[in-house]
């Protein structure tokens, strides 16, 4: 069956500490990728998204990704993490079928110690 | 503050009812998302509507039905409801249906069946 896998359910990170995240995929074709962030209590919110080109893209508050098509991966990573990103973090796929949906996988908890 | 409103922020009802979710999308957008976010299936696409129309269907039950009106805000029918329907109901909004357009989502609604 199609999905969206995120390995990694519960991470637990001190403060300056780096990060990955990992995400695989297993739709085939051309898809775009995303990461979304949910801060406790909050909606969520797009960190970055990928759809061509350059496979490392940048998004907000120092995240990054790389889409690596031959592993069907989009792993988040951040050099230094901080209190303030303790959240829950998700990898969406958009696979190509005309559709703007999103399949969603089921989320890392981040857990950043000061 | 994504711009997408929910509408109620939280429901309790029990197994039989049913209720309606209220969403309003962002200014300009013309299209809805609704999403399911329980403990054990994750977050699940359900259907999306684009200006009035039905664009794609996801995993939702027949118990459940959507429709978005001419002032382009949206309402999720939730009947003969059951245990396992307790969850977060995220809205999303987009300016077009189109294939990787961004999705922005509201605060979501819980509805808690007993």
């Amino acid at each position: 069956a199609q999905s969206v896998s995120q390995h990694n359910h519960h991470v637990i990170l001190s403060e300056a500490a780096s990060l990955e995240l990992g995400c695989n995929y297993s739709y085939g074709g051309t898809v775009n990728l995303f990461w979304y962030v949910q801060y406790p209590g909050q909606h969520l919110q797009l960190l970055l998204k990928y759809f061509s080109g350059d496979p490392l893209v940048k998004g907000i508050k120092g995240f990054e990704a790389e889409f690596i098509k031959s592993k069907f991966s989009f792993n988040l990573r951040k050099p230094s993490v901080q209190w303030s990103d303790t959240a829950e973090y998700f990898c969406a796929v958009n696979p190509q079928t005309g559709a703007n949906n999103l399949f969603f996988g089921t989320g890392t908890r981040l857990t950043v110690i000061p | 503050d994504s711009g997408v409103t929910q509408t109620p922020k939280h429901l309790i009802t029990a197994t039989g009812q049913r209720v309606t979710l209220r969403c309003s999308p962002r200014s300009g957008d013309l299209s809805v998302y609704w999403y399911q976010q329980s403990l054990d299936q994750g977050l699940q696409f359900l259907i999306q509507y684009y200006n009035g129309e039905e664009r794609a269907k996801g995993n939702i039950l027949e118990r459940f039905s959507a429709q978005q009106f001419p002032d382009l805000h949206s309402e999720l029918n939730l009947s003969s409801l059951e245990l396992g329907d307790s969850a977060l109901y995220f809205c999303a909004s987009s300016v077009s249906g189109t294939r990787g357009v961004e999705q922005y989502f509201g605060p979501g609604t819980r509805l808690t069946v007993t």
